[in-house]
């Protein structure tokens, strides 16, 4: 079974701390991603990594940086983070880059409050 | 701007009814389609998925109708029951380095079944 784990299912952290979400999955998949979850908006991208140390841009990035310096571990990092970013995190991995055919497998979700 | 259209934003049916989805995308370059669903406290997982060389794929009570022209696909759940009370999100992808295997989602559809 392919396994994607998230290191919290529930978070809280004050505005302006440096928060890490960490991501690891089991199957030796090559792609990673980060989305965050909001009511009405559905899944929206904030990076994706396709390789170690490799990393691009999803469709709402400001504010998040990430890590990959493992291929099974892959790290959402909110460098101050604020009120707006109260959500829900997923991570979730696939077996090849640039092949359109790739099943993600996500992980249960971080639930961040920010206060 | 958003990829692909989903629509309604919420659904409630009738146990033994049906439930349809419909998404529009535009861009001719996407050549795979999922679904996934979403129950609550759970990530998402994928349902069932079409490629654009077939119109349509049937899995149990779960069909995928896609019509190239129209650029339009949607998601037929028979004789719905309380059990398939989830999100559903559709998804589009494309093959090449443009796109790296990331997936498109739309914004969601709770479907609520009631007994």
């Amino acid at each position: 079974d392919v396994k994607v784990t998230q290191s919290s299912r529930y978070l809280v952290k004050r505005t302006g701390e440096k928060v890490f979400l960490e991501c690891v999955q089991d199957m030796d998949h090559e792609n990673m991603f980060w989305y965050r979850q909001d009511p009405g908006l559905g899944l929206r991208l904030i990076y994706f990594s396709y390789d170690v140390k490799m990393k691009e841009k999803g469709d709402i990035p400001e504010g998040y940086s990430v890590s990959r310096e493992k291929k099974e571990r892959f790290s959402l990092i909110l460098e101050s983070a604020s009120t707006n970013q109260t959500s829900m995190y997923l991570c979730a991995s696939s077996l090849l880059p640039g092949a359109s055919y790739n099943e993600q497998f996500f992980g249960p979700g971080t639930r961040l409050t920010v206060l | 701007q958003q990829q692909v259209k989903q629509s309604p934003q919420s659904l409630i049916v009738q146990k033994g009814g049906i439930s349809i989805i419909n998404c529009a995308y535009e861009n001719t370059a996407f050549d795979y389609f999922p679904w996934y669903q979403q129950f609550p406290g759970k990530g998402p997982a994928l349902l069932i998925a079409i490629r654009p060389d077939v119109s349509e794929k049937k899995e149990g009570r779960f069909t995928i109708s896609f019509n190239k022209s129209a650029k339009q696909f949607s998601l037929h759940i028979m004789d719905s029951q309380p059990g398939d009370s989830a999100t559903y999100f559709c998804a589009a992808s494309g093959e090449g380095g443009s796109t790296l295997g990331r997936l498109y989602f739309g914004r969601g559809t709770q479907l609520t079944v009631w007994p």
